[in-house]
């Protein structure tokens, strides 16, 4: 069965600190990995897709990872701030299609100052 | 900035009655998606459409879920009956193919007693 592990659950960090949020997955065949930031009350806002030839990708101040050969990929935020506060969900996507889309349950991020 | 926009962003009805949400996805988009998010289950792919055409809505109850886009500019989401277990925060996403973003709307959220 396919499944998105992510650690940790939740994580407090003060304003300006760095940090990395991590996601385990098994699903195969590998289509691409997606990490969202998704704000109390709103829809998910994509940050980076992945797919199996790219083991890095940046938006601003956010950096993900992956390692297709360990099934492991990493959000690291830098620099952050109060609006980092938020879920992040991670995504995989099998080759089949988007009906095999597997989710996590995300990661839920608290800046504090 | 183009966005997804849902209607109604709110709604509270008895058990039995019918539900349609509605969700007018970005111009140019091919592929248009509804998601379901619950606290316990986290994110999950109901139905999706590529060019107006049902691809997949292996997620969706079908018994009483049903999914359909009229024309490019709308996209339904209906359930009937409804019950409690359908409470829930429903999200609709657009995008133009597999490797690229999704933008979500802020979704409906739905509560049924």
């Amino acid at each position: 069965k396919n499944q998105v592990e992510q650690s940790p659950q939740s994580l407090i960090i003060l304003e300006g600190k760095n940090c990395t949020l991590q996601c385990n997955y098994t699903v195969s065949p590998f289509s691409n990995l997606r990490w969202y930031k998704q704000d109390t009350g709103r829809g998910p806002v994509s940050l980076t897709i992945m797919t199996f030839s790219e083991n890095t990708k940046s938006n601003g101040r956010y950096t993900a990872t992956l390692d297709a050969d360990t099934k492991q990929s990493s959000l690291h935020i830098t620099a952050s701030q109060l609006s980092d506060s938020a879920s992040y969900i991670c995504v995989v996507s099998d080759a089949g299609g988007y009906q095999k889309v597997t989710f996590g349950i995300g990661t839920k991020l608290q800046v504090i100052p | 900035d183009a966005r997804v926009t849902q209607t109604p962003r709110h709604k509270v009805t008895e058990m039995g009655q019918e539900v349609t949400m509605r969700c007018q996805p970005i111009l140019g988009h091919n592929t248009v998606f509804w998601y379901r998010q619950t606290m316990m289950q986290g994110l999950e792919l109901l139905a999706y459409f590529r060019n107006r055409a049902p691809l997949d809505d292996s997620g969706m109850p079908k018994d009483r879920f049903s999914a359909e886009m009229p024309d490019a500019t709308l996209a339904t989401l209906k359930i009937q009956p409804s019950e409690p277990r359908d409470s829930a925060v429903y999200f609709c996403a657009s995008g133009r193919g597999r490797d690229q973003p999704q933008l979500f709307g802020d979704g409906t959220r739905l509560s049924i007693l």
